[in-house]
């Protein structure tokens, strides 16, 4: 069974505090590793698709990279508005449908300013 | 706005009454999904239909639940004798056929009281 763990569950920075968001995950074989943005009351918010271990993918102050075991996201001189809860989710080969995605509990992210 | 429409967004029901939530995915999207999402937890697969078809259900899908798409565009989920522990976001999600990254609605909070 495909399983993920993010740490930590919660993250406060200070404005222009720069930091990483771990997931560890363990899976029969990698479709693909995603991370998702919620803000509160809201659903989920594409980030990125990692496909395989070295590949990194950069959007604005958000950079994720990906090994065989764990992913992370970086977040250089974050602002308030990257408050939020930071998702990140598997597919793994067993699965039947590219969409039955695996989702650890999240960080939550605070940033002050 | 060409994005994933669910509603209601909230309801609240007593235990033992039905509810039904509606999802319209992206218009181009034939794959469509439900996930349920509790606080402080991400999100749970529960059931995915390419184009009007069924594929794949959670064993989270109790027989009170059940899931339609009946001409492959909008899709319901009804949920028969509500309890308490149904109190959660049902989240709708779409994607293209070989595309893993889902597309989420902003859910339907459930109350039961």
């Amino acid at each position: 069974e495909d399983q993920v763990t993010q740490s930590p569950e919660a993250l406060r920075l200070q404005e222009g505090e720069s930091s990483s968001l771990n997931c560890s995950y363990t899976v029969s074989g990698l479709r693909g590793l995603f991370w998702y943005r919620q803000d509160p009351g809201k659903g989920p918010e594409f980030l990125f698709t990692l496909y395989s271990a070295g590949e990194e993918k950069e959007k604005e102050r958000l950079k994720a990279t990906l090994t065989k075991k764990e992913s992370f996201l970086h977040i250089t001189a974050p602002k308030p508005e990257d408050s939020a809860t930071y998702l990140c989710a598997v597919q793994g080969e067993g699965g039947t449908s590219y969409g039955k995605l695996t989702f650890g509990q999240g960080t939550i992210l605070t940033v002050h300013p | 706005d060409t994005g994933v429409s669910q509603n209601p967004r909230h309801k609240i029901t007593k235990r033992g009454q039905n509810v039904t939530f509606r999802c319209d995915p992206i218009s181009e999207h034939n794959r469509l999904y439900w996930y349920r999402q509790t606080l402080g937890q991400g999100p749970e697969f529960l059931t995915y239909f390419q184009n009007e078809a069924q594929l794949e259900k959670s064993r989270l899908l109790s027989d009170r639940f059940s899931a339609e798409r009946p001409k492959g565009s909008f899709s319901t989920l009804e949920i028969q004798r509500t309890e308490q522990g149904d109190s959660a976001m049902y989240l709708c999600a779409s994607s293209t056929e070989g595309a893993g990254e889902l597309f989420f609605g902003e859910g339907s909070r459930l109350t039961v009281l």
